[in-house]
């Protein structure tokens, strides 16, 4: 069963520490998504990467950074905690666009709820 | 710069009934149009795709249909279950990008 696994479904971290919320799939699929999902706000992108070392700002990329390193990991870096980035964050996968043959196009991850304090 | 609406933002209805949730789109030049469910604090599970060429998709009791030039899709729901309660997602993908816009969803409750 074909997977994006991000690793901790719960943070709790302090405001002004570094954080990292790592996410990994397992379809050699090379574009990888950042949202975050709020109530009333809905789901809001904040970074994208197309291909290893690659990375694009989606439409909210204020107060955080990405990493890929590797075409199966990307990783979403919150550099100083803030309480307005408590959220619930959803990482995604997704074959380029002119491969996207799959019937389910994006495949999400479980979410990570982060609470600041 | 996209815009994703769905209507009605919450449902309630007695299990059995069929249903319609709306979503439409201000750009019609999407690529595609995704449908997601997402059950309380978990992630988003992928229901049907429709490519912009299509009209329309079936899974199981599931359809959902594309009208990309009116800005339109609908999801219709046959023989609703408690098990169907959830919040549904309608996302588009548009021509220029591998991104997708979502909608704010529709919280559906079947109750039994």
């Amino acid at each position: 069963d074909v997977k994006v696994t991000q690793s901790s479904r719960y943070l709790v971290k302090r405001t002004g520490e570094k954080v990292f919320l790592e996410c990994v799939q397992d379809m050699d699929h090379e574009n990888m998504f950042w949202y975050r999902q709020d109530p009333g706000l809905g789901l809001r992108l904040i970074y994208f990467s197309y291909d290893v070392k690659m990375k694009e700002k989606g439409d909210i990329p204020e107060g955080y950074s990405v990493s890929r390193e590797k075409k199966e990991r990307f990783s979403l870096i919150l550099e100083s905690a803030s309480t307005n980035q408590t959220s619930m964050y959803l990482c995604a996968s997704s074959l380029p666009r002119g491969r996207t043959g799959t019937l389910y196009g994006y495949t999400f991850g479980s979410g990570t709820r982060l609470t600041v304090v | 710069k996209q815009e994703v609406t769905q209507i009605p933002a919450a449902l309630s209805v007695p299990e059995g009934e069929n249903l319609v949730l709306n979503c439409s789109f201000t750009d019609s030049a999407i690529y595609n149009l995704q449908w997601f469910r997402q059950d309380p604090g978990k992630g988003l599970t992928s229901l049907l795709l429709i490519q912009s060429s299509q009209r329309e998709q079936t899974s199981g009791r599931l359809n959902a249909s594309l009208d990309k030039s009116s800005g339109r899709s609908t999801l219709y729901i046959a023989a609703s279950q408690p098990g169907d309660s959830a919040t549904y997602l309608c996302a588009v993908q548009n021509s220029g990008y591998s991104t997708l816009t979502f909608g704010k969803g529709t919280m559906l409750l079947v109750s039994p």
